[in-house]
């Protein structure tokens, strides 16, 4: 079964750091681009980092840019996000998610086919 | 960035009607837009990538169209199982950005 497993959230005071991971199983992880989204309490979804399948492009949020670093390792199947200097409206759920290349006539359509339950991060004093 | 508004915020139905739900994306983005719906306390579920290709084991009854700037998810026959809060995506470029949800309520 395809799956992927998200640890590491909890209570953080501002200004502290978390480490977040997700496990990934049932498929080849090596061979994917994986994303961070957050869905703070209430509201919708936004989109955090992108991390490719050999880690050679990164990019992320303007929200989180400077503070956030994502990361994975290939050989434990795994995908991090560290996350300092944390302020309170970093307080959401998140969720890891495997990104999907479809090939189109030229170029190529991604989306995001395969999400983890999430980890809920809380900042606040 | 580019900025996807999404109509109506909400949305209020009964079983078996007809349903559209409308993304616009603030600058052309071709066909790469998603749909996502989202039951409350779980992740998201991907219905629709390209802007119309389905996701397998979706139902048929979604469906989605669309290209440049203006999309459309339509469910074609409401069923109980479909109310939920439903979210556009633009994969276009990064950073990726998601629409304000639309949330399908029982009328």
């Amino acid at each position: 079964e395809v799956q992927l497993v998200e640890s590491g959230g909890g209570l953080v005071q501002p200004g502290g750091s978390l480490r977040l991971s997700c496990a990934a199983s049932g498929f080849t992880f090596s061979t994917y681009t994986m994303n961070w989204v957050r869905q703070a309490p209430g509201k919708g979804l936004e989109w955090v980092s992108y991390i490719s399948s050999g880690s050679t492009t990164i990019y992320y949020a303007d929200s989180v840019k400077g503070r956030f670093t994502i990361s994975r390792d290939n050989a434990k199947n795994s995908l991090y996000l560290q996350m300092n200097s944390l302020r309170a409206e970093d307080t959401a759920m998140y969720y890891c998610a495997r990104e999907v290349e479809v090939p189109a006539a030229y170029f190529y359509y991604y989306y995001m086919d395969v999400w983890g339950k999430g980890t809920t991060v809380t900042v606040s004093s | 960035d580019i900025q996807m508004t999404q109509s109506p915020s909400s949305l209020s139905a009964s079983v078996g009607d007809r349903v559209t739900i409308t993304c616009r994306a603030s600058q052309s983005i071709s066909s790469y837009l998603n749909w996502y719906q989202q039951k409350p306390g779980k992740a998201p579920k991907l219905l629709i990538y390209a802007a119309s290709g389905l996701q397998s084991g979706v139902p048929s009854r979604f469906s989605g169209s669309g290209s440049g700037t203006d999309f459309t998810l339509t469910i074609s026959s409401l069923q109980p199982e479909d109310f939920a809060t439903y979210y556009c995506q633009q994969t276009y470029s990064t950073p990726y950005t998601f629409g304000q949800g639309t949330k399908l309520e029982i009328k």
